[in-house]
């Protein structure tokens, strides 16, 4: 059973500063999309990872793929209070018609 | 109308209630999902449905009733609903059906509570 793990789970940090969250998962995947909610809000693609080693990136947000190390991270670079939100990894295989996805990692970013 | 959009926003019905939320992809996609959001909880796929033909139905109970009349619209039929079904109900679409490696786009979704 695929299963996926996201931390933090809840992070408050100030502008400016640097992070990563985690995106861990248990079985072979051939695909990791993440995406961001904000309150109220429904979710918004932000990358779509193929293939091991893939980095993406757009504005202060990079994401990167290590299908061997089961492992994908979003770096937020001199975060800005924009980017305040949810953020969800979700991991498919192609066997499954399914998504799995993390629980969401909740980024408040302070002025 | 762009992208992917949910009627109604909100909905507050009763145990003995039978309502239907309702979903309209304007993106020209082929598969079109159903997904329960719950505080606390990871995102559920409920049901997923490509060119109009249901092919994944993830244990969910008998009283959420699906139905995709077209590959543009997905309706979600609800009756004798329990409080622990109150949860943000999320419909998205993707170009082609799973497997596949396309990004889903999702609705604004349901707020839905069961009193």
């Amino acid at each position: 059973e695929l299963k996926v793990e996201q931390n933090p789970l809840f992070l408050s940090m100030q502008e400016g500063k640097n992070y990563t969250i985690y995106c861990n998962y248990s079985t072979t995947s051939d695909r990791l999309y993440w995406y961001r909610q904000d309150p109220g809000k429904s979710l918004e693609s932000l990358f779509v990872l193929l293939s091991n080693g893939a980095v993406k990136q757009e504005g202060r947000l990079m994401a990167s793929l290590d299908t061997k190390a089961r492992l994908s991270t979003l770096h937020i670079t001199a975060a800005v209070h924009d980017l305040s939100a949810t953020y969800f990894c979700a991991v498919g295989m192609d066997s499954n018609y399914q998504l799995i996805w993390g629980a969401g990692t909740k980024l408040i970013i302070k002025p | 109308e762009t992208g992917v959009t949910q009627t109604p926003r909100h909905l507050v019905m009763g145990m003995t209630n039978k309502k239907s939320l309702k979903c309209e992809q304007h993106l020209g996609h082929n598969a079109m999902y159903w997904y329960k959001q719950s505080a606390k909880k990871p995102l559920e796929l409920m049901f997923v449905y490509s060119l109009e033909e249901r092919v994944e139905n993830n244990s969910v109970p008998s009283r959420f009733s699906p139905e995709c009349p077209n590959s543009s619209h997905l309706f979600l039929h609800l009756h004798t609903l329990q409080p622990e079904d109150s949860a943000l109900y999320l419909c998205a679409s993707s170009q082609d059906p799973p497997p596949n490696r396309d990004t889903q786009y999702f609705g604004p979704g349901t707020r839905l509570t069961v009193l």
